[in-house]
């Protein structure tokens, strides 16, 4: 099925440890988003990619990476995961450009990760 | 500072009634206006959206009303069901070249009780 597919599900860190969320779209969209969504505080921004070879900050970018590998694909990684990083993470994607908002965003399932 | 304010935060309606939940904006740049609905264990889906020229948009049973001059918008949904209990999430953005990142309201957890 045509999506937006995160890997891995569920994960579950030490305090320091680093890892890499991935996410890939088949819709051929230009923008990709990374959020997070925490209790009672809705969907913030990480880091989201225009299009292939440009990111940028969103609302919450410390303690975060990107890397928009291709069109398709764009990963997060957490370099030294901490407690305040226990959250569920979820990739976007959009056309991104005026007509493309017709449609929204394409989320992913969501990658539900736990630092201890 | 928080860009887009929805309420209420939980909200419990019989089946067959109305719920609303409600938005306001500060940036009146913003001009593309969605609602998204999320399942638990699941992803936000896109619902419904509405462009400031227009007041109203309707698909169904739900509704974006929306009033410029206030800055506010509201999801109204109609006959109310069970299955639409889920967690619903306004959102704003400012269209333009490049990408378009969504401002999220903090959500409204919709529960329907037959």
């Amino acid at each position: 099925n045509a999506g937006v597919t995160q890997t891995p599900k569920f994960q579950v860190l030490k305090t320091g440890q680093s890892m890499t969320l991935q996410c890939a779209q088949d819709m051929n969209h230009n923008s990709m988003y990374w959020y997070r969504q925490d209790p009672g505080m809705g969907l913030r921004l990480i880091y989201y990619s225009a299009s292939e070879g440009t990111t940028d900050k969103g609302e919450v970018p410390n303690g975060y990476n990107v890397s928009r590998l291709n069109k398709r694909e764009f990963s997060l990684r957490l370099e030294s995961a901490a407690p305040s990083q226990t959250s569920v993470y979820f990739c976007a994607s959009s056309e991104g450009r005026r007509g493309g908002m017709r449609a929204g965003y394409t989320f992913g399932s969501g990658t539900r990760l736990t630092v201890v | 500072q928080q860009q887009v304010k929805q309420s209420p935060q939980s909200l419990i309606v019989q089946k067959g009634g109305i719920s609303i939940i409600n938005c306001a904006y500060e940036n009146t740049a913003f001009d593309y206006f969605p609602w998204y609905q999320q399942f638990p264990g699941k992803g936000p889906a896109l619902l419904i959206a509405i462009r400031p020229d227009v007041s109203e948009k309707k698909e169904g049973r739900f509704t974006i009303s929306f009033n410029k001059s206030a800055k506010q918008f509201s999801l109204h949904i109609m006959d109310s069901q069970p299955g639409d209990s889920a967690t619903y999430f306004c959102a704003a953005t400012r269209s333009g070249a490049g990408s378009y990142q969504l401002t999220f309201g903090k959500g409204t957890k919709l529960s329907v009780i037959p």
